[in-house]
C-alpha cells in the first residue's frame, strides 16, 4: 500500500512570500493531520481533518496559515506571508479513527525561510 | 494542556547491548493509546510500538518493548540487541481523545559500533 505523499521535499523561501505544501494520505484514511517540527522539537499539530471538514484548527496562526481538504482526499498547506520563525518540517500524516493505530507519516517538507 | 516529558535529550549504546528510553505523561483520561515513533535523518516518522492504556501487558514488537506504568504514568522504551539502524530520533506519544498525538521533544539515541 503506498504511504502518505508529501511535496515539495524542501522549500527555501524569502520572509513575506508564500509558500503551498500538498499532502495525499494513505487511501482510505479519512483522517488527516498537519504538525509543525521545529528542529530540535517534537512534532506539533497545526490542523487535524476528518473527512474534508476540520477537527481541531485551535493551534493554527490564522493569520497566515491556511488549509483545505477538497474533496476528503488531498490536502494543501499555505503560509501567506511567511516568517523567519516559520521555518521548520511541516509533517502530514494520516489515520483511520476508529481504529486508533497511530498515525502514519509522510517525509515531510523541510521549509526554510531567509 | 496534555503533556508528554521525555527528560533525556541524548542517549547512546554499544551495538547489540540494550537501552532504556524514558517517558513520562500527563492526563485524566481512564483510557488511551500511547506509542513510540521512529524518526531517522530522513525525517519520515515510524511508528515502533503501540500500548493501549487498559491493557496491563506490556508490548512488545521483536527487540523493542514497552514498560507501561500507569499509574506512574510512565511509558519506557528498551531496545534490546542495539543496532546500528536504531540510531535515530525517538518520539514518544499519547493519543488525546479525538485521536490527535502529543508528542514529547525527543530523545536523540545513537547506537555505537
Amino acid at each position: 500500500e503506498a504511504g502518505v505523499a508529501q511535496s515539495p521535499r524542501y522549500k527555501i523561501i524569502e520572509k513575506r512570500q508564500s509558500v503551498a505544501f500538498w499532502c495525499n494520505p494513505i487511501s482510505g484514511h479519512a483522517t488527516l493531520y498537519w504538525y509543525q517540527q521545529i528542529l530540535g522539537q517534537g512534532p506539533k499539530l497545526l490542523i487535524q481533518f476528518q473527512n474534508n471538514g476540520v477537527v481541531d484548527d485551535s493551534q493554527l496562526p490564522k493569520d497566515r496559515f491556511s488549509a483545505e481538504r477538497l474533496k476528503g482526499v488531498d490536502s494543501t498547506l499555505k503560509i501567506q506571508p511567511a516568517k523567519l520563525e516559520d521555518s521548520a518540517v511541516y509533517l502530514c500524516a494520516s489515520s483511520i479513527l476508529q481504529r486508533r493505530i497511530g498515525a502514519f507519516f509522510g517525509q515531510g517538507t523541510r521549509l526554510t525561510v531567509v | 494542556a496534555q503533556t508528554v516529558t521525555q527528560s533525556q535529550p541524548e542517549m547512546s549504546v554499544q551495538e547489540a547491548e540494550t537501552v532504556t528510553l524514558s517517558c513520562t505523561y500527563d492526563t485524566s483520561e481512564s483510557n488511551y493509546y500511547l506509542f513510540w515513533y521512529k524518526q531517522p535523518p530522513s525525517r519520515q516518522m515510524i511508528l515502533v510500538i503501540r500500548q493501549e492504556a487498559y491493557k496491563q501487558q506490556n508490548a512488545t514488537e521483536n527487540r523493542f518493548s514497552v514498560n507501561f506504568q500507569k499509574a506512574a504514568k510512565s511509558f519506557s522504551l528498551k531496545i534490546s540487541d542495539s543496532q546500528l539502524g536504531d540510531t535515530a530520533m525517538y518520539f514518544c506519544a499519547k493519543e488525546t481523545s479525538g485521536s490527535r498525538l502529543t508528542f514529547g521533544e525527543g530523545t536523540q539515541l545513537t547506537v555505537n559500533p
